[in-house]
């Protein structure tokens, strides 16, 4: 089946440790991207990538680091940094990077701060 | 990106038409309507899209006013799978801007 798959569906931090959140997708998508989602709230971009090698910060990108070696996979990193770092984060994908493109989403990964 | 304005809330009783109205009364000529879903912790799911012409598919119909400062997302018949959050977003980059939705209940 083609999907987004990601990974872990809920993980725990501690305080002052960083944790990666994993997306992958299978179906040879160019653009990648993570959002990060609040209680209650919509959607807010965090980053997002149309090719491999490259991303671009989005609205809220303090805090997070990403990368984009694969073109099927596009890791999030939420580092110490991130000073409230609970919330859900989901990833999207689409055929290429354009305001014609549909973005699909994975089921996202919930992080809680211990 | 223009803003849409969107009900809180809705409900829907199960086999009637769900009608979900949205203002974007700011778009401009080249942007998209599009609607997403979202059920209670998962990935939101795209619905359909539209420029100004009518649009319809397996899960929903999309009504652009002429003007295109409205729309409406139509349900034809809901089911209690159906209850959901659900997004309007005008789009004429590649980003998505989620504001919050209207949150509709389709009970029996």
């Amino acid at each position: 089946d083609g999907g987004i798959t990601q990974s872990p569906k809920y993980l725990f931090r501690k305080e002052g440790q960083n944790v990666t959140l994993s997306c992958e997708q299978n179906l040879n998508h160019d653009a990648m991207y993570w959002y990060r989602q609040d209680p209650g709230q919509g959607l807010r971009l965090i980053y997002y990538s149309q090719i491999v090698n490259d991303f671009q910060k989005g609205d809220i990108a303090e805090g997070y680091s990403v990368s984009r070696e694969k073109k099927e996979s596009f890791p999030l990193t939420v580092t110490s940094a991130q000073k409230n770092p609970t919330a859900f984060y989901l990833c999207a994908s689409s055929p290429s990077r354009g305001r014609l493109e549909t973005q699909y989403f994975g089921p996202g990964t919930r992080l809680l701060v211990l | 990106d223009a803003k849409t304005t969107q009900p809180p809330s809705m409900d829907c009783a199960e086999g009637r038409a769900a009608n979900l109205p949205c203002n974007h009364s700011t778009i401009s000529g080249n942007e998209y309507v599009y609607w997403y879903r979202q059920i209670h912790s998962q990935g939101p799911q795209y619905i359909i899209h539209g420029l100004k012409n009518n649009e319809t598919n397996e899960m929903a119909s999309l009504i652009i006013t002429e003007d295109r400062k409205s729309s409406t997302l139509i349900l034809p018949h809901a089911t209690l799978r159906d209850t959901a959050v659900y997004y309007c977003i005008v789009k004429n980059t590649d980003k998505l801007i989620f504001g919050t939705g209207t949150r509709l209940q389709v009970f029996p």
